[in-house]
């Protein structure tokens, strides 16, 4: 069981918004940076934002991220083919441990 | 341009000791950390700890405090991450990443198999 809770999957179609959520505790999120990682299968996961919020050059606007107390979110809008992947959220703990979400698999119907 | 180029797939008896390397290049490498994330198959990302580029101090996850030592080495801008005690459990794809938060780069991973 993971320390930061994602649900399992999700799904939308094309052109739609979609988010995904990350769920935590004031120990991690609360108090600490959220990032969100993109994972093709057989690839190394992809950035796609880093400190709540912000998106490294590159990734496409369409992707954005929020937190609100122990709680996180990722919106992907416009929906397309390429965004069927795996979908992680991580963040440290005042522990200075790291810990993934168990990530969202994402269909594009 | 920045690249962490890692050591090939391993195969591992049960009880045995694994060391993966990640070569950097593309950038200054004592400017960053590096960490060290696995992946078993189907399974989720697990962080397992970064390590200093400029002093070898490292953090390790709870998890693998007793059966991992993560090391760099500056002089050929390589990093290592030595895995004891392996079990069935630890088969997994260890890639190594740069910084110790907000990884942009990436290794390609390192498939390990452990099996009798």
């Amino acid at each position: 069981q993971s320390v930061l809770t994602q649900p399992p999957s999700a799904s939308g179609t094309p052109g739609q918004r979609v988010t995904i959520s990350c769920s935590g505790t004031s120990s991690n999120i609360g108090s600490n940076y959220v990032y969100w990682y993109q994972q093709l299968p057989g690839t190394a996961p992809k950035l796609l934002i880093y400190r709540n919020d912000q998106r490294p050059s590159g990734v496409p606007d369409r992707f954005s991220g929020s937190r609100s107390g122990t709680s996180a979110s990722l919106a992907i809008s416009g929906l397309r083919s390429e965004d069927e992947a795996d979908y992680y959220c991580a963040a440290w703990n005042d522990t200075l441990s790291a810990f993934f979400g168990g990530g969202t698999k994402l269909t594009v119907l | 341009q920045v690249q962490l180029v890692q050591s090939g797939t391993e195969v591992k008896k049960p009880g045995a000791s694994l060391r993966v390397s990640c070569k950097a290049s593309g950038y200054s490498f004592t400017d960053y950390d590096i960490s060290w994330v696995r992946q078993a198959p189907g399974q989720g990302l697990e962080w397992m700890g970064w390590t200093s580029t400029y002093n070898n101090k490292s953090n390790y996850a709870q998890k693998f405090q007793d059966r991992v030592t993560l090391t760099t080495e500056a002089s050929t801008n390589t990093a290592y991450m030595e895995l004891r005690s392996l079990t069935s459990d630890d088969t997994a794809v260890y890639f190594c990443a740069r910084g110790a938060s907000g990884w942009t780069y990436w290794g390609q991973g390192t498939l390990v198999t452990v099996s009798s």
